[in-house]
């Protein structure tokens, strides 16, 4: 069965430094792969995807992410945050078992320092 | 704009009671989704529809019910028997068969039950 890994529950950085957020996924072909942002109380926005192709993904607001599939992974990353970065973070896998369902890391929490 | 709704946005029961929470939208997608969200356990979910008339139990459908009579609509039941029901309850849409596996998702409902 798929599954998605996100091991930092908490992170905080600085406004103006690069970030890193983990996602491991566990799936035996190629995966559908997904990053949400959640602002508190309100639902997920795509923030982008991948399916096939250049494994350097671009997405909104100034993020990318990379699948490595030697470490099965999809990290997200953004060169400087700034404090509407604040959020909740969630990694997601297409499952392919007969419907298209998502299954979706347990999130990370971003807080920003000013 | 095309979009999903959910309404209400905060919602109160008391124990015992079965509350109904609506999920609308307009994107003209067949495939809908209800999404269970606690802290610290991101999203659950609950139950699927892919097309109209038809819906299949997710990871943890027990003590809810659905309908899917419309295209448009897929309102999530939360009945007396689920032992925790309060959560934050997402809805999300996606278009099937197209190897798109994107889900777009709903404000959310917070319900509280006491």
């Amino acid at each position: 069965a798929q599954s998605v890994t996100q091991p930092d529950i908490h992170i905080t950085v600085s406004e103006g430094a690069s970030l890193e957020l983990r996602c491991n996924y566990s799936y035996g072909a190629t995966p559908y792969l997904f990053w949400y942002v959640q602002s508190p109380g309100q639902g997920l926005q795509l923030l982008l995807k991948y399916f096939s192709g250049d494994t350097l993904v671009q997405g909104i607001k100034g993020f990318e992410a990379e699948f490595k599939r030697s470490q099965s992974s999809f990290n997200l990353r953004k060169p400087s945050v700034h404090w509407s970065d604040a959020a909740e973070y969630f990694c997601a896998v297409g499952a392919i078992q007969g419907a298209q369902k998502l299954v979706f890391g347990q999130g990370t929490r971003l807080t920003i320092n000013p | 704009d095309g979009g999903i709704t959910q309404s209400p946005k905060y919602l109160f029961r008391k124990e015992g009671q079965n509350v109904t929470l609506s999920c609308e939208q307009n994107l003209n997608h067949d495939a809908m989704y209800w999404y269970r969200q606690d802290p610290g356990q991101g999203l659950r979910l609950i139950y699927y529809s892919q097309i109209v008339n038809d819906f299949q139990k997710g990871d943890i459908a027990e003590g809810y019910s659905v309908s899917r009579e419309k295209k448009e609509s897929f309102p999530l039941t939360v009945t007396s028997a689920q032992k925790n029901p309060t959560a934050f309850y997402l809805c999300a849409s996606s278009v099937p068969g197209t190897g798109d596996y994107e889900q777009y998702f709903g404000p959310g409902t917070r319900l509280t039950v006491t």
